[in-house]
């Protein structure tokens, strides 16, 4: 089925670890996202990409880095993971210009990280 | 900055009856488009209903409808006879400018059979 696909789905790391994050589309988006997910806090923007091989500061970037070097991939660094860093994290993709608005994101279906 | 707040943490209502969940947002630009997503309990992000802000005419999709006022930055979702699979998060968004989706705290629904 087309759509976004994350791996892993879980993970546990211990503090001061590194981890990627994967994120897959097969719908030939431009932009891709990165969220994270806090309760009462929504979703927040960590990082961005509107097209291969650039990518954006979005609200919350600060002990992340992505990188996207294929159109569908969209990759979530953590050097070095902290406590503060547990969270569900989204990926999602839309395309460019109005078509964002009218066909909407597409979002995965989230990583739960835990930082212990 | 552009803000989306949701005031009300959690809501309840009987199954087949009309819950009206809120949303008030805060942006500088005229031209820009809110969403309401849904989030069952399996962390899927589901688009309900989407409003342009240049139109006046409110969306309807289905059971579900929205009361766009802009001059107040109002935009709340009426769920007409609710039913248990409606129980979930819901999410207020704005999408303004080239890439940003700016999301509320979240609505968290449940459905009394």
């Amino acid at each position: 089925n087309a759509g976004v696909t994350q791996t892993p789905k879980f993970r546990v790391l211990k503090t001061g670890q590194s981890m990627t994050l994967l994120c897959a589309q097969d719908m030939n988006h431009e932009y891709m996202y990165w969220y994270r997910q806090d309760p009462g806090m929504g979703l927040r923007l960590i990082h961005y990409s509107v097209g291969e091989g650039t990518t954006a500061k979005g609200e919350v970037p600060d002990g992340y880095n992505v990188s996207r070097l294929k159109k569908q991939n969209f990759l979530l660094g953590l050097e070095s993971a902290a406590p503060s860093q547990t969270s569900v994290y989204f990926c999602a993709s839309s395309y460019s210009g109005r078509d964002r608005v009218g066909r909407g994101y597409t979002f995965g279906s989230g990583t739960r990280l835990t930082v212990v | 900055a552009q803000t989306v707040t949701q005031s009300q943490p959690e809501m309840s209502v009987q199954e087949a009856e009309t819950v009206t969940l809120s949303c008030t947002y805060d942006t500088s630009e005229s031209d820009y488009y809110l969403f309401w997503y849904k989030q069952p309990p399996s962390r899927q992000m589901i688009l309900v209903i989407r409003q342009e802000a240049y139109k006046q005419q409110n969306a309807t999709e289905n059971r579900f409808s929205v009361n766009f006022q802009k001059a107040a930055k109002s935009f709340s979702l009426k769920i007409s006879d609710s039913q248990l699979g409606d129980a979930a998060m819901y999410f207020c968004a704005v999408l303004q400018g080239a890439q940003k989706l700016v999301f509320g705290q979240g609505t968290r629904l449940t459905i009394n059979p």
